[in-house]
């Protein structure tokens, strides 16, 4: 089944203690991406990824890192987290970043630090 | 991206269509017509997408008025599974590199009655 996939679906963490949300596509997307979701706000882009080692950075990249080694995969790293980055994540991917090829997200990564 | 408007909640009995509207009357030629949808805090799920003809998939149909300004989004037989909240998004055709901006607003929440 075509999908995206992000791991793990909840996580509690405290500040300041580094974690990384796993994202990974099986339709050999070109286009990755992470976004936020809070309340009021609506969808957030924080980076994103044309190809392989292409990253760029989205409306909100502070306090976050990613990687393109593969093209399935594009993990979101929070070297120092702080409160303010509790949120709900999204993993995206598409085929490519125009405008005739649909967006595909992931379940959504629930993450709250205190 | 041009804006869009939608009604904030709409009910639909169960069985019957879903006829959600949605209003983009700053729409440009180069802009696509996207709906998804997001059930609970799941990810966005994306429905379908067009530019000027009517398009029609597994999940719903897509109907785009003669001049662009306005959609109507479909779903023939709606389940109770179908409850969501939809997003109507106009999206550019990008050339070049650039962020895959993907704008949701308030959306309509769609209530299918038992």
């Amino acid at each position: 089944e075509a999908q995206v996939t992000q791991n793990p679906r909840y996580l509690i963490t405290v500040t300041g203690k580094k974690l990384t949300v796993t994202c990974s596509q099986n339709m050999n997307h070109e286009y990755m991406s992470w976004y936020r979701q809070d309340p009021g706000l609506g969808l957030r882009q924080i980076y994103y990824s044309m190809n392989v080692e292409v990253t760029d950075k989205g409306d909100v990249p502070e306090g976050y890192k990613v990687s393109r080694k593969e093209k399935r995969n594009f993990p979101l790293i929070l070297e120092s987290p702080s409160p303010n980055q509790t949120s709900l994540y999204f993993c995206a991917s598409s085929f490519s970043q125009g405008g005739d090829s649909p967006l595909h997200f992931g379940n959504g990564t629930r993450l709250t630090v205190t | 991206d041009a804006k869009t408007t939608q009604p904030p909640s709409m009910d639909c009995a169960e069985g019957r269509a879903a006829n959600l509207p949605c209003n983009h009357s700053t729409i440009s030629g180069n802009e696509y017509v996207y709906w998804y949808r997001q059930i609970h805090s799941q990810g966005p799920q994306y429905i379908i997408h067009g530019l000027k003809n009517n398009e029609t998939n597994e999940m719903a149909s897509l109907i785009i008025t003669e001049d662009r300004k306005s959609s109507t989004l479909i779903l023939p037989h709606a389940t109770l599974r179908d409850t969501a909240v939809y997003y109507c998004i106009v999206r550019a055709t990008y050339s070049g590199a650039g962020s895959y901006q993907l704008t949701f607003g308030k959306g309509t929440k769609l209530s299918v009655i038992p």
